[in-house]
């Protein structure tokens, strides 16, 4: 069955820093990955998917993304981090073309 | 504006009520999803309708039914609601396999 492991329930990053949130995913054959944000009290909202061609996708809000099939993971990067980034983040990937499966979330807060 | 529509936003049940939240999406997309969003878990996929008169189970169905009444409704029942059930219900919607999905704002249930 297809998984995905975020393995930091949080992340602590000071404004103007680099932030890096991570997944891991299990997954048979090539996957579709994906990364949602959900603010306080909101639905989900889409950031950026990976589904083939280059390794390093861009998404909304400056952020990106780096795939990485050897290391079964996709790790959500941004280059320099604002306090308004503060939010719920979720990687998700594609299960077979039928739904998704989403990982637990990771909790990021940017310190002012 | 184009979107997920979820009714109601808020609702307190009581154990054994039932009751009937309400999706709908106007962006003509084939398929629709409901998921359960509980801290610490991520969001797990209750049901999801892959096309208009198809549905199909997802991780955590019991205690659930579903009804996609035409391309643009899909509709989750709570038959006799248990505290178990207290959770956020986020409906979504996508076109086909590889796109993202768009999501409601969801329905926040408390079952006391």
């Amino acid at each position: 069955a297809q998984s995905v492991a975020q393995p930091e329930d949080q992340v602590n990053v000071a404004e103007g820093n680099p932030l890096t949130v991570k997944c891991t995913y299990s997954v048979s054959g090539n996957p579709y990955l994906f990364w949602y944000v959900q603010y306080p009290n909101r639905g989900l909202q889409f950031l950026l998917k990976y589904i083939t061609g280059d390794n390093l996708v861009k998404g909304s809000y400056g952020f990106e993304a780096e795939f990485n099939k050897s290391q079964t993971s996709f790790h959500l990067k941004k280059p320099s981090a604002l306090v308004s980034d503060s939010a719920l983040y979720f990687c998700a990937v594609d299960n077979y073309g039928q739904n998704f499966v989403f990982g637990p979330g990771t909790r990021l807060s940017v310190l002012p | 504006n184009a979107g997920v529509t979820q009714t109601p936003k808020f609702q307190v049940l009581k154990t054994g009520q039932s009751m009937t939240l309400q999706c709908a999406q106007d962006m003509n997309h084939n398929s629709m999803y409901w998921y359960r969003q509980d801290p610490g878990m991520g969001l797990r996929l209750i049901y999801y309708s892959a096309s208009e008169g198809t549905t199909d189970k997802g991780e955590v169905p019991n205690g659930y039914n579903v009804s996609r009444l035409n391309k643009r409704e899909f509709s989750l029942r709570l038959e006799s609601a248990a505290p178990s059930q207290t959770s956020v219900y986020f409906c979504a919607s996508s076109e086909q396999s590889g796109d993202g999905y768009t999501f409601g704002s969801g329905t926040r249930l408390t079952v006391v």
